[in-house]
């Protein structure tokens, strides 16, 4: 199994840029996680999938990110304009929910963002 | 709103050596679980231990055990025989029983191991 897989691994951008990071769950999951882990803030929930629909975006910070979840096999997370304040590592994490079921979270890589 | 205490920011141990890392947290769910999770230089979250809040038994998993004290809301973690691998951040984290499968992490740990 490839894991969770996070592309890219490192961007660099300039401020007011679009930024968009993808993430392919493990195969077979059905939850997908999208978290923000900065110096200040921790690791926070920004949003997540259950079957493809968002259940919960109440931590994405404002209108300029947006979070997609097309089919199982891929997410995206869209940052448009992109702000310096925005320079995070950025996790994506699957698991499988099934009703009395409690199934580990499987993290990503990560995505390094640096806004300029 | 549930919430997730770690007020260790760094911790230091001797290889072979044990060291417990503190955790709290605030919930008034009666069904929930709890976790660590590791973070080495790599950023890879890995999980390492886990525990429902229904049981009363404490979680191990090799040289790694818990103290879950429910009535103080309390999830400390103990690594015994300290490995230089060991040297990460650690983070607690939540997750409420039920349909949703969201966490909640505290601020981390540092531990660094010293050989």
């Amino acid at each position: 199994d490839a894991g969770v897989i996070q592309s890219p691994r490192h961007e660099v951008t300039e401020m007011g840029q679009e930024v968009t990071l993808r993430c392919k769950p493990i195969s077979g999951h059905n939850s997908l996680f999208w978290y923000r882990q900065t110096m200040m803030r921790g690791l926070e929930l920004l949003i997540y999938f259950n079957n493809n629909v968002p259940i919960d975006d109440s931590g994405m910070p404002e209108d300029r990110f947006s979070a997609k979840m097309p089919n199982a096999s891929f997410s995206t997370l869209k940052i448009q304009p992109s702000e310096p304040r925005d320079s995070a590592v950025y996790f994506c994490a699957s698991t499988t929910r099934l009703a009395g079921i409690v199934s580990e979270q499987f993290f990503g890589p990560g995505t390094r963002l640096t806004v300029l | 709103a549930q919430t997730v205490t770690q007020s260790q920011p760094e911790m230091s141990v001797q290889e072979a050596e044990t060291v417990t890392l503190s955790c709290t947290y605030d919930t008034s769910e009666s069904d929930y679980y709890l976790f660590w999770y590791k973070q080495p230089p790599s950023r890879q979250m890995i999980l390492v231990i886990r525990q429902e809040a229904y049981k009363q038994q404490n979680a191990t998993e090799n040289r790694f055990s818990v103290n879950f004290q429910k009535a103080a809301k309390s999830f400390s973690l103990k690594i015994s025989d300290s490995q230089l691998g060991d040297a990460a951040m650690y983070f607690c984290a939540y997750r409420r029983g039920g349909a949703t499968n969201k966490l909640i992490f505290g601020t981390g740990t540092l531990l660094a191991v010293q050989p």
